[in-house]
């Protein structure tokens, strides 16, 4: 069955520290990779997707994520965290890119930012 | 980026109750709408496609007769979860895309029943 899992429930760095949030899939067919991010109060945001070509994906406010065939991963990474980003991220996979009526979501790592 | 809103945000009912919640598109029309439910701890999972002036689509497993679809306009898609119970407390977020772009999220309707 398909599935999307994020093996970090919770996770907390320091702010200026790099940051990865993991996320491996199981999908039968080619995937189509999302990450999404929710703040407090806030809906969804697309952060970053992956359709195919070039594996590592650059997305908004300085997050990349790279996929990983071989390892079916798709994992999101920052170089430096900002307090801002303290939030809750969600992986997920799509059966086509635009056209994701069945997003299968991860059950999401929520990011603690310290000073 | 696209607006969608829901409402309310945060609703408590008595049990064997009806509440409705709204999703609105905000900036665009929308033909699809889509309604998910998280639990706490657990992912999103889609419950029903809804389209404008024709019947929800349910995921297997949605009681299509316990959350009612109705997606009357094009910017308005409404849940309503019928004679809820505690076991229906939890939180819920719908999605739409102006044609067949990208989705947008609203920011979730958290409903506790008592």
């Amino acid at each position: 069955a398909q599935s999307v899992t994020q093996p970090d429930i919770h996770i907390t760095v320091s702010e200026g520290a790099s940051l990865e949030l993991r996320c491996n899939y199981s999908y039968g067919a080619t995937p189509y990779l999302f990450w999404y991010v929710q703040s407090p109060g806030q809906g969804l945001q697309l952060l970053l997707k992956y359709f195919s070509g070039d594996t590592l994906v650059q997305g908004i406010k300085g997050f990349e994520a790279e996929f990983k065939r071989s390892q079916s991963s798709f994992n999101l990474r920052k170089p430096s965290v900002h307090w801002s980003d303290a939030a809750e991220y969600f992986c997920a996979v799509g059966a086509s890119a635009y056209n994701t009526d069945k997003l299968i979501f991860g059950t999401g790592t929520r990011l603690q930012v310290f000073p | 980026g696209a607006v969608v809103s829901q409402h309310p945000s945060w609703v408590i009912c008595k049990s064997g109750t009806s509440v409705k919640i709204e999703c609105r598109s905000l900036d665009f029309q929308a033909t699809t709408m889509f309604w998910y439910r998280q639990f706490p701890k657990q992912s999103l999972m889609l419950m029903a496609t809804s389209n404008e002036g024709s019947k929800a689509t349910y995921e297997q497993g949605v009681e299509k007769d316990k959350f009612l679809i109705n997606h009357a306009s094009l910017t308005l898609s409404t849940l309503t979860v019928t004679s809820a119970h505690p076991e229906d407390s939890s939180f819920y977020i719908c999605s739409a895309r102006p044609g067949s772009g990208e989705l947008f999220f609203g920011e979730g309707s958290r409903l506790t029943v008592l």
